[in-house]
């Protein structure tokens, strides 16, 4: 089961703010962070692991929230840079499981 | 930084035929990944890899599939009999779980698999 991203798209204008949702149907162990520049490969941002974690760096932050299974990508002030995809990872809890499911994921467009 | 290394970048072979992807992880992962992207579409789980063999694979992952850790380097996806429907980005991702919480997946550039 994937997890649910929302929205689907966005654009935004060079100092705006986005946030990014990713919500499961399921009890969550972690979710991961990813942004896809079109072509390339998904690079890893952030993984949050515990409920109620806050993590981020640069301009770019995320939030768990574990009874709420769902995580929330904040990106501030945003840069040129930040566009692409992003996409949220999720490892269901206890599975055992070595498998991270992809959300379909969010396109976020920073213009000037 | 280390990086996963991927090759061919692009591939395009005729339907029916088999092709081998092949994916170099990062040295010190003990976990390895093969995704697919179909063009514009979310990324898709594979099948994981972990003290030589396989860990899990999803419904995709069926028998015309194939892993291998050939030796201590490479990691190689078989796909026997290609369709058409197989045309997608495969990308190759490793791991290294057990180092704390930043055990995000490094991913590879990705092997375009066209399928005529």
């Amino acid at each position: 089961q994937q997890p649910v991203q929302s929205p689907q798209a966005v654009i935004l204008r060079e100092g705006e703010d986005a946030v990014i949702n990713c919500s499961s149907s399921k009890a969550l162990y972690s979710v991961h962070w990813y942004r896809q520049k079109h072509g390339e490969a998904p690079v890893f941002l952030m993984i949050l692991l515990k409920g109620g974690e806050q993590k981020g760096h640069d301009k770019i932050s995320a939030s768990f929230n574990e009874k709420k299974q769902q995580s929330s990508l904040y990106l501030t002030a945003s840069q040129l840079s930040y566009s692409g995809t992003y996409f949220c990872g999720t490892e269901y809890s206890g599975a055992g499981s070595y498998q991270l499911t992809f959300g379909k994921g969010t396109k976020l467009s920073v213009i000037p | 930084e280390p990086e996963v290394t991927q090759t061919p970048s692009h591939q395009v072979t005729q339907m029916g035929q088999e092709v081998i992807l092949r994916c170099v992880p990062i040295s010190n992962h003990l976990y390895f990944y093969w995704y697919r992207q179909i063009l514009g579409q979310k990324v898709e789980f594979l099948v994981s890899f972990y003290n030589n063999e396989i860990s899990e694979k999803s419904e995709i992952f069926d028998d015309q599939f194939s892993v291998e850790r050939p030796d201590g380097s490479n990691f190689t996806l078989k796909i026997r009999s290609t369709k058409l429907e197989d045309s997608a980005m495969y990308f190759c991702a490793s791991s290294d779980y057990w180092t704390g919480e930043n055990y995000g997946y490094t991913f590879g550039s990705g092997t375009r698999l066209t399928v005529v």
